[in-house]
């Protein structure tokens, strides 16, 4: 059974520029959750999908943003990139609920973005 | 506030001992807690998760503890392995929807 891919693995971008990720989760999950990860913060939570519908959200700025397609694929979208961006961009997918709940979640590699 | 507070930050031991990570949260009202191994250049993976009803859960040489009353959580690790060396995490979820809350991790380092 394959696992979460998160496509790409390695991001380079300028201040400014916006940016487009992707997450296959595993088969037959519907839940994808998306986390930001800094060696400062740590991991912070940036939203949940649910059969193509938000269902929760961080405490992050407009700038980001995401979706999830029919078949559970998800993207996230940051627009006018910070440096402060600079992070790995983790996803986790759920057969029915997130992280926070009871459900097992698997997150995938990641994709590290860098932001010059 | 919602709050994980995770300690060490890091830790090094020798291959074969044990240790014990400490995870104390003030997150409110609880759900439950789960603690995960993240290997560099990585996802996590989950290794335990205790609801509020839960003293202790074991996952082969990793035995995690909860204590709802002082909310402490502990992750004790077995005759450490090399393949140990990692970055632990403490999750805590709310209740309502689900608000989870992160630990900065402890950067455990298993040396031969």
């Amino acid at each position: 059974k394959a696992g979460v891919t998160q496509t790409p693995r390695y991001l380079i971008k300028t201040r400014g520029q916006q940016v487009t990720l992707s997450c296959s989760p595993i088969s037959g999950h519907r839940s994808v959750s998306w986390y930001q990860q800094t060696p400062g913060q740590g991991l912070q939570f940036l939203f949940e999908y649910f059969s193509e519908t938000q269902r929760n959200k961080g405490n992050f700025p407009g700038r980001f943003s995401g979706r999830q397609f029919s078949n559970s694929r998800s993207e996230m979208n940051v627009s006018t990139l910070e440096l402060g961006d600079s992070a790995l961009y983790l996803c986790a997918s759920s057969l029915v609920s997130g992280v926070g709940s009871g459900g097992e979640a698997f997150f995938g590699q990641g994709t590290r973005l860098t932001v010059v | 506030k919602n709050q994980v507070e995770q300690s060490p930050q890091s830790l090094i031991i020798l291959e074969g001992k044990n240790c014990t990570l400490q995870c104390n949260y003030t997150v409110s009202p609880f759900s439950n807690l789960r603690w995960y191994k993240q290997d560099t250049g990585r996802g996590p993976v989950s290794l335990t998760i205790m609801t509020f009803s839960e003293n202790t859960k074991s996952n082969g040489r990793y035995t995690a503890t909860l204590d709802a009353d002082t909310k402490q959580s502990s992750l004790h690790i077995t005759a450490s392995q090399l393949s140990d060396s990692a970055s632990y995490i403490c999750v805590v979820s709310a209740g309502g929807y689900q608000k989870v809350t992160f630990g900065t991790g402890t950067k455990l380092q298993v040396i031969p």
